[in-house]
């Protein structure tokens, strides 16, 4: 079964503009890890933000927040002010504690084109 | 030192070659990853060490061969790989709770002939 669901294959935002990309997950373990991930062409995987199962609060870093719904079971990503540099792929990403907390499953990712 | 070094970053070889591939940290991470990652998919995990054991093994075939020789090191060996191995082979180290992110290296793109 699909653990986590990026429903958007390629995305445009207008430089400047704020961008949310949608991520939902599926889990019946009540401790877990939802992460994103930014992929640049060069191939290298950036962390971007974090947000754990029991955070009652949405994690921020910079331009970068992640709405994190727990009843819905989502954890989009907003990045507010995108820059040309943001044109990456982004994977949402989810670890479990039951596998101790090694196993992490990538979403099928999100391509962020900004125009300028 | 925040960062994760892979070698080679491209390999070509032939279906009968060796090679391998070679990662490096020097966070003081105890845990270990390698990726598969195919052109336009997410990774793929494939093995992870913890504590320089081998705590996950995804079914990988056994032409694929990791080792983690000290808690620094983790390689991965290549023997009678197959053309549909081709990718790009990502290492990744953390530390040893769910709550912490991964980092990755840059990655090897191995082209099999």
């Amino acid at each position: 079964a699909q653990k986590i669901t990026q429903t958007q294959p390629g995305m445009f935002v207008q430089e400047k503009e704020a961008v949310t990309l949608d991520c939902t997950y599926d889990t019946s373990d009540p401790s877990y890890g939802l992460f994103w991930y930014k992929q640049p062409s060069s191939g290298e995987m950036i962390f971007l933000i974090y947000q754990g199962s029991y955070d009652q609060q949405n994690a921020t870093e910079g331009r970068y927040s992640l709405n994190f719904q727990k009843a819905r079971k989502s954890a989009n990503l907003v990045i507010s002010a995108s820059q040309l540099g943001d044109s990456a792929m982004y994977f949402c990403a989810m670890r479990e504690g039951n596998t101790g907390g090694f196993k992490t499953i990538f979403g099928a990712g999100t391509r962020l084109f900004v125009k300028a | 030192d925040t960062e994760v070094t892979q070698t080679p970053k491209h390999l070509v070889m032939g279906m009968t070659n060796k090679k391998s591939l070679k990662c490096e940290q020097h966070m003081g991470h105890r845990a270990m990853y390698w990726y598969k990652q195919k052109a336009k998919k997410p990774p793929e995990l494939m093995f992870v060490y913890s504590y320089e054991k081998l705590s996950i093994n995804e079914s990988v075939p056994s032409r694929f061969s990791p080792e983690c020789p000290n808690s620094s090191l983790l390689n991965l060996h290549l023997h009678a790989l197959q053309p549909e191995d081709s990718a790009l082979y990502l290492c990744a180290s953390s530390q040893v709770h769910s709550d912490n992110e991964q980092f990755f290296g840059p990655g090897t793109r191995l082209t099999v002939l």
